[in-house]
């Protein structure tokens, strides 16, 4: 069974520029979240997708956007990028629930996000 | 604000040793907890998880402990060995969440 996959595993933009990211659930996942991992903050929720819709948002600017596709894959999109803002993105799936995802999450490898 | 916070960021520990990481949390409403697993440029894994009304969890050379009334939660690894090197996140959800709570991480070394 694939595991997620998240596209591209590493990228360089420079300030003021937006960058997209994208992520394949493991087959039957429905439940799509993305996370940001910077050194010495952890792993920061910034939001999670069910069957398309957004269920929860953590506390980041608009600037942070994503959104799910009928096949449960998620982008991500980070406008105006900020120096701040270089980071490890991760994506993680989950089994289909219509309730609150408590349990385990599996993660992709992340996108490495370098701003200039 | 850090609401599941890892105080040590490092451990070093001899194979064979006990390996003890350590998570404490501020949310009492959280009543699921897990420890993730991180190598690098790998994501995290899965390790183990404890529900709020367990106090101790096994699964082999791992066992979670949870400390409802201190907030406290750690994950004890027994015997230790090199592969389990690696940095250890501890996470936490509350009722009728869609989002885990993670710590800043602690990173194990485990010495041959």
């Amino acid at each position: 069974k694939a595991g997620v996959t998240q596209t591209p595993r590493y990228l360089i933009k420079t300030r003021g520029q937006q960058v997209t990211l994208s992520c394949s659930p493991i087959s039957g996942h429905r439940s799509v979240s993305w996370y940001q991992q910077t050194p010495g903050q952890g792993l920061q929720f910034l939001f999670e997708y069910f069957s398309e819709t957004q269920r929860n948002k953590g506390n980041f600017p608009g600037r942070f956007s994503g959104r799910q596709f009928s096949n449960s894959r998620s982008e991500m999109n980070v406008s105006t990028l900020e120096l701040g803002d270089s980071a490890l993105y991760l994506c993680a799936s989950s089994w289909p629930t219509s309730e609150a995802n408590t349990g385990e999450l599996f993660f992709g490898e992340g996108s490495r996000l370098t701003v200039l | 604000d850090q609401q599941v916070k890892q105080n040590s960021p490092s451990l070093s520990v001899q194979e064979g040793r006990i390996s003890i990481l350590n998570c404490d949390y501020t949310n009492s409403m959280f009543d699921y907890f897990l420890w993730y697993k991180k190598y690098p440029a790998e994501g995290p894994t899965f390790l183990i998880s404890i529900s709020s009304i367990k106090d101790k969890n096994e699964d082999g050379r791992f066992t979670v402990f949870l400390n409802k009334s201190a907030k406290h939660l750690s994950l004890h690894i027994v015997p230790s060995q090199p592969g389990d090197s690696a940095v250890y996140f501890c996470a936490a959800s509350d009722v009728g969440a869609n989002n885990l709570f993670f710590g800043t991480g602690t990173r194990l070394t485990v010495i041959p």
